[in-house]
């Protein structure tokens, strides 16, 4: 079975600082997805990025980037210009083309932004 | 849209009883998912429905019990609850199942179980 593992339980950052979550994981399948979750405190679960992993370029999305490394394969996510907003659970989370009904979350990494 | 919606927010149950967490959505998705969320633990899988009619396992399915009837719902039945049950269990859905599709979670529900 996929596992995924978020080393980092807790994190912070000062605002407008760069601040980067790691995120490994295993799998024997080929090809799969990865995805970074954020989840603030009002609970509600938002997808920050994806990645396919044949896709070689990084994914973006404005202040957020991957760093996918998929023969050591890690996923981490980086924030940049960090802003209060951003404090919050941030998720991994993995899944297979193969057995693709069963997505695998990380434990998560708690994030805090400080003014 | 109201996206997916989930009820209640909060529950507080004894051991034994039974009770349903309703899940609906209304993007017309095909696949619909339910995960609980434990301290430490990240989310996991406890059953999913790729269409009407046709639910599956997840890696936790032990003491729940879904349906999935139309499109719209799909239900989570607890038969008997127990305190490991306590957790915070959402509801997601996404166009088709797994791969690229952006999942959608619901808000959540607190459930207790004393």
């Amino acid at each position: 079975a996929q596992t995924v593992t978020q080393s980092q339980p807790e994190m912070s950052v000062q605002e407008a600082e760069t601040v980067t979550l790691s995120c490994t994981y295993d799998t024997s399948e080929s090809n799969y997805y990865l995805f970074w979750y954020k989840q603030p405190p009002s609970r509600q679960m938002i997808l920050v990025i994806r990645q396919e992993a044949y896709k070689q370029q990084n994914a973006t999305e404005n202040r957020f980037s991957v760093n996918f490394q998929k023969a050591a394969k890690s996923f981490s996510l980086k924030i940049s210009d960090s802003q209060l907003g951003d404090t919050a659970m941030y998720f991994c989370a993995f899944i297979g083309e193969r057995d693709n009904n069963d997505m695998r979350f990380g434990a998560g990494t708690r994030l805090t932004v400080k003014p | 849209n109201a996206g997916v919606t989930q009820t209640p927010k909060f529950q507080v149950l004894k051991t034994g009883q039974s009770m349903t967490l309703q899940c609906a959505q209304d993007m017309n998705h095909e696949y619909m998912s339910w995960y609980r969320q434990d301290p430490g633990m990240g989310l996991r899988l406890i059953h999913y429905s790729v269409g009407a009619g046709i639910t599956d396992q997840g890696e936790v399915p032990n003491g729940y019990n879904v349906s999935r009837s139309t499109t719209e719902d799909f239900p989570l039945r607890l038969l008997s609850a127990a305190p490991s049950q306590t957790s915070v269990y959402f509801c997601a859905s996404s166009l088709t199942s797994g791969t690229y599709n952006e999942q959608f979670f619901g808000p959540g529900t607190r459930l207790t179980v004393l």
